[in-house]
């Protein structure tokens, strides 16, 4: 089946420490995209790809990092110097047309303990 | 700059009663418009979109949306809901020739009620 993966689901980290969030997609899509989810903020854009090896900042990206080595794989890196890092992650993938719809992964919920 | 409202952050219905949940957009030109569904704890998943052709659009689990450029609107509709239906609902605009980026409202809660 075709798809969007994340993983984990859930994840821990103490203050101080660099996580990195995977995201796998199957639907040989050329865009890819990270959210961050805060309750009663709606998705907020943090990083996005067109293709491999570029990407842009989206309106929340100081404290995140992303890479595109391959079509299919977009880590999205949440580093120590993202000072409320705990939220939820959604991460969308589509074939980069403004009519193509995104297709969403799972999300993985993030907490800083 | 482009911005996408949903004016209400709760709906609060009865089952088997009828649903409109509101988007209104700004855009100078004509958009393309998604509505997404969110159960809690997962991904976003398309309900419908629209982005040429007739105004009436059909979706998955019975709903629909209606796109008024007169009104800037683009509201989801079910003429009755079910239980199943309570999750977070979300519309979303592109530009059409521009940036394919959506924009995404700040999201509807839909509670139903036995």
């Amino acid at each position: 089946d075709g798809g969007i993966t994340q993983s984990p689901k859930y994840l821990f980290r103490k203050e101080g420490q660099n996580v990195t969030l995977s995201c796998e997609q199957n639907l040989n899509h050329d865009a890819m995209y990270w959210y961050r989810q805060d309750p009663g903020q709606g998705l907020r854009l943090i990083y996005y790809s067109q293709i491999v090896n570029d990407f842009q900042k989206g309106d929340i990206a100081e404290g995140y990092s992303v890479s595109r080595e391959k079509k299919e794989s977009f880590p999205l890196t949440v580093t120590s110097a993202q000072k409320n890092p705990t939220a939820f992650y959604l991460c969308a993938s589509s074939m980069g047309s403004s009519y193509n719809e995104q297709f969403f992964g799972p999300g993985t919920r993030l907490t800083v303990l | 700059a482009q911005s996408v409202t949903q004016p209400d952050i709760h709906i609060t219905v009865s089952e088997g009663a009828s649903l409109e949940l509101r988007c209104n957009y700004s855009y100078g030109a004509t958009p393309y418009l998604f509505w997404y569904v969110q159960s809690p704890g997962q991904g976003l998943q398309l309900l419908l979109k629209y982005f040429s052709g007739d105004t009436l659009v059909q979706g998955i689990k019975g709903f629909e949306a209606e796109f008024k450029r007169s009104q800037s609107s683009f509201n989801l509709r079910k003429p009755s809901v079910h239980w199943s239906d309570a999750a977070e609902y979300f519309c979303a605009v592109a530009l059409s020739g521009g940036s394919y980026i959506p924009t995404f409202g700040r999201g509807t809660s839909l509670i139903v009620h036995p």
